[in-house]
């Protein structure tokens, strides 16, 4: 596709349920990058894809969180049990393995916790 | 944890005014990015320097670099009210893996 698409762009669900983010990222880019960013924060480096090498987890918070990368394109980030502390925007951002150009963001998905 | 911290955290200035936000990483970079960010949602990436590098210019954007100092700085020249906006440094290093790490970001309010 034309950029990086998330959905939902916004998902409010009820504390202790489990929550699926999804990512399509730009066709043709090997890397794909999950973030996360709580209210008048910085960006929260989460996991990292690249090609068929081993995913870099380094940065999920807590075995609740997972994701994967199906076909080296489209990925879903799984949180289980959802807590308020969970609350934040969820970004995806793919590039070409030579990082040349930098990251494309999509827009987030909001998730709010209640 | 963060690499980059931003100076400052927030900035107001008028329009057609010049705007100078600073970023400090800890450790040695294969390149520095600045991205901006409007409302809260995906950002937009703006300008890309190499650790060989010094300065790079893109519009009315000017990024400086000196590795000596493990600093970089973002100027936007003539600001627009479109310039409102909350910047990002992100530090791509020399080891452990390929991704970037960002910094805590300033928040630019250009009043018209």
């Amino acid at each position: 596709g034309a950029g990086v698409s998330q959905s939902p762009s916004n998902k409010v669900t009820e504390k202790g349920k489990d929550v699926e983010l999804r990512c399509d990222p730009i066709s043709g880019h090997t890397a794909l990058y999950w973030y996360r960013q709580s209210l008048g924060q910085g960006l929260e480096f989460l996991i990292y894809f690249q090609g068929n090498s081993a995913p870099d987890k380094s940065g999920l918070p807590s075995d609740r969180f997972s994701a994967e990368r199906t076909g080296g394109s489209v990925s879903t980030l799984t949180i289980q049990r959802t807590q308020q502390e969970d609350s934040a925007v969820y970004l995806c951002a793919s590039s070409s393995s030579s990082l040349a150009h930098g990251y494309t963001f999509g827009s987030g998905t909001r998730l709010t916790v209640v | 944890s963060q690499q980059g911290e931003e100076d400052p955290q927030a900035l107001s200035i008028q329009e057609g005014e010049n705007a100078t936000m600073n970023c400090s990483y800890k450790t040695s970079i294969n390149n520095l990015q600045w991205y901006r960010q409007n409302s809260g949602r995906g950002l937009v990436h703006l300008i890309l320097i190499r650790s060989n590098e010094r300065e790079k210019h893109s519009g009315r954007l000017r990024v400086t670099l000196d590795t000596s100092k493990k600093s970089s700085s973002l100027l936007i020249t003539a600001s627009r009210a479109a310039d409102t906006a909350s910047y990002f440094c992100a530090t791509l290093t020399t080891s452990g893996t390929y991704k970037y790490i960002f910094g805590t970001g300033t928040r630019l309010k250009v009043l018209a």
